[in-house]
């Protein structure tokens, strides 16, 4: 089945900076990858997501990369604010379409 | 509006105990869906219902019995709840099965004693 492997746990940045999440995913089959915000206390949502047949797509401060050869894909925020400080889940749909969710990446956003 | 609501929001109880988590959707979705999110906020799906039949059952114990009564809704009864079952359950609904939105619930936590 797909495994979906997050680096890193935890990232500390200071506002302003960037930050940078990177997945890996196993099944070849994949074809749906999404990212989610999770907010203390509260569900994850949605923030971006791509298909296997888009390479990039950017949202205002927020864009997402796949690269369907290295099985990977990550998640880059620009100008980072302390409202974007969260849990950041990477996931993709394996070959059943169910989503498996990588370990999550705690992200701090220092002023 | 909310869009996917759950009730109720925490739960305490003993093990052995049998509880009921209930979830609604009012966005007309097809798809609902459970998960489990443990203490490491790893999130792992258990059940997944399309038009009110069962599509994704994960490796999940019998003691979860899901019930969808219309596509509207998906409940979730635990029977005989052991420590293990403490975590936060997610009810989620999408439009259609996979690819797509999740949209999610607020959480129930669980907490078995």
């Amino acid at each position: 089945g797909e495994n979906v492997e997050q680096h890193p746990s935890t990232l500390s940045v200071q506002e302003g900076d960037s930050a940078v999440i990177k997945c890996t995913y196993s099944d070849s089959a994949s074809n749906y990858f999404p990212w989610y915000k999770q907010e203390l206390g509260k569900g994850p949502q949605l923030i971006i997501d791509i298909r296997s047949n888009v390479g990039e797509k950017k949202d205002q401060r927020i864009a997402v990369t796949l690269n369907k050869t290295a099985k990977h894909f990550s998640l880059h925020i620009t100008e980072t604010q302390p409202e974007d400080s969260a849990v950041y889940f990477c996931a993709a749909t394996d070959s059943w379409g169910k989503l498996q969710f990588g370990a999550g990446t705690q992200v701090v956003v220092t002023p | 509006d909310t869009a996917v609501s759950q009730t109720p929001k925490y739960l305490v109880t003993q093990m052995g105990n049998d509880k009921s988590i209930k979830c609604e959707q009012n966005l007309g979705h097809d798809t609902m869906y459970w998960y489990k999110q443990d203490s490491k906020k790893f999130l792992k799906i258990m059940f997944s219902y399309n038009n009110k039949e069962l599509i994704i059952n994960e490796t999940v114990p019998n003691r979860f019995s899901p019930k969808s009564p219309d596509k509207a809704h998906l409940n979730l009864h635990i029977n005989s709840l052991e420590l293990g079952d403490s975590a936060v359950y997610f009810c989620a609904s999408s439009q259609v099965s996979g690819i797509g939105e999740q949209y999610f619930g607020p959480g129930t936590r669980l907490t078995v004693t």
